[in-house]
């Protein structure tokens, strides 16, 4: 089947540091792979995706490269904020081609500290 | 800019009840979907829509039923509210075609809790 499995939270930064979060999916076809943000009382916002091996996503200072030897499409930032505190999705596609829905993990938790 | 938005941010209501949850969007997107949102499970599919008057059963659509009469709304109904329905509810859109790289554009989500 699909799915996406994430490192589990919450993980607490202080600002400046760098930032992992690890996300590896299982698919049936080729699928095209997301990252989505949830910040304090609000609904989910697309931050980057990517949608075929070797390409980059990156939008706000986050990056995530599609490996697909590895299935996996980790998050990373060189210098977190106070801002970017918020849960964190990775989701998949599994079938680009046809209207099929998104795949969630369960999200990680992220608290930047001044 | 996209806008999705749901009726109601906080709604309570009562073991038993009939519940509607609204979800509007003025994008003309063909797409539509529900969501549940509980702590430790992410995201659950309950129901989507990919036309007007057409329904599709998400991952856990037990207690729950849809209507799409037109294309901008989307209703999720609790035909009898039970306490484990205690949940984050998220409304989203896409358009149609374009395959996988459509982004789905979420609304702020409505927190129902039922005593």
């Amino acid at each position: 089947g699909n799915s996406v499995t994430q490192m589990e939270g919450p993980v607490t930064l202080s600002e400046e540091a760098f930032l992992t979060i690890n996300c590896t999916y299982t698919a049936t076809g080729y699928p095209s792979l997301f990252w989505y943000v949830q910040y304090p009382g609000e609904g989910l916002q697309l931050l980057l995706k990517a949608t075929k091996a070797d390409d980059k996503g990156s939008n706000k200072g986050f990056e995530a490269t599609y490996r697909k030897e590895t299935t996996s499409f980790h998050l990373e930032k060189g210098s977190v904020q106070v801002s970017d505190s918020a849960v964190y999705f990775c989701a998949l596609i599994p079938n680009p081609s046809g209207n099929t829905p998104l795949v969630f993990g369960k999200g990680t938790r992220l608290s930047v500290i001044a | 800019d996209v806008k999705v938005t749901q009726s109601s941010r906080y709604l309570v209501k009562r073991t038993g009840e009939k519940v509607f949850l609204e979800c509007v969007q003025d994008m003309d997107h063909e797409n539509m979907f529900w969501y549940r949102q509980d702590p430790g499970l992410g995201l659950r599919l309950i129901y989507f829509s990919y036309d007007v008057k057409m329904k599709e059963k998400g991952d856990i659509p037990e207690g729950y039923s849809v209507s799409r009469e037109k294309k901008e709304r989307f209703s999720l109904i609790l035909e009898s509210a039970s306490t484990n329905q205690t949940s984050m509810y998220l409304c989203a859109s896409s358009p149609a075609g374009g395959g996988g790289t459509d982004t789905q554009y979420f609304g702020p989500g409505t927190r129902l809790t039922v005593l």
